[in-house]
């Protein structure tokens, strides 16, 4: 299973972009890039995912490197609700196991 | 779709005692998913179900911890001889597998607390 890497916590002002890296340069052609986040004491809630191309929903946009070896999860407008953990996965298609890090600890600050 | 549900929510129980817990799944999804969380920590992984069908189970599980999906449809996670260290959130999620594509999408339940004294 490919390893994801994220930096530990990082702050966003409320209002501005959040901008959420991943490392994942053992990543193979097959796999999937996903994020999650987990709000204190409920259960992880699915935001994006994505193979090549660049991604968005109405949460988030997911940039994915042309080498696939990093992503960057974009939340456009942090608000203080989006104060959680978020979690990048790899996910190989055929094995349909998702493996957490430990995640990043994202604070939006008023 | 009342979404994922799992019972009991939160549950105390004395070294050396069985547990059990149940989860039931979005109604006709084919995949279910079992995690353990401690604090800090994120989801690990424990095991998984195709329909009744278990995948696969994580190394780090021990001959103490067993699940189960008879019909395909709810699940149970069984704990024997509990030890202080199985104190944790156990989670469960479930995922549609359609056509043949991944949704990607897990939905998870709010967990069950188990804390053995």
């Amino acid at each position: 299973d490919a390893k994801t890497t994220q930096p530990t916590s990082m702050d966003c002002a409320e209002g501005r972009a959040a901008n959420l890296p991943c490392n994942h340069s053992t990543i193979s052609g097959n796999e999937y890039v996903y994020w999650y986040r987990q709000i204190h004491s409920q259960g992880p809630q699915y935001i994006i995912h994505g193979l090549k191309n660049n991604e968005t929903n109405e949460m988030a946009s997911l940039i994915i490197t042309e080498d696939r070896k990093s992503s960057t999860l974009i939340l456009p407008h942090a608000t203080l609700r989006d104060t959680a953990v978020y979690y990048c996965i790899v996910l190989h298609s055929g094995t349909y196991k998702y493996i957490f890090g430990t995640g990043t600890r994202l604070k939006v600050l008023a | 779709d009342t979404g994922v549900s799992q019972d009991p929510r939160h549950k105390i129980t004395k070294r050396g005692q069985n547990v059990t817990f149940r989860c039931d799944p979005i109604s006709e999804h084919n995949r279910l998913y079992w995690y353990r969380q401690t604090l800090g920590q994120g989801p690990e992984f424990l095991t998984y179900f195709q329909n009744e069908a278990q995948l696969e189970k994580s190394r780090l599980l021990s001959d103490r911890f067993s699940a189960e999906r008879p019909k395909g449809s709810f699940s149970t996670l069984e704990i024997q001889r509990t030890e202080q260290g199985d104190s944790a959130m156990y989670l469960c999620a479930s995922s549609d597998r359609t056509g043949g594509k991944t949704t990607g999408e897990l939905f998870f339940g709010e967990g069950s607390r188990l804390t053995v004294l």
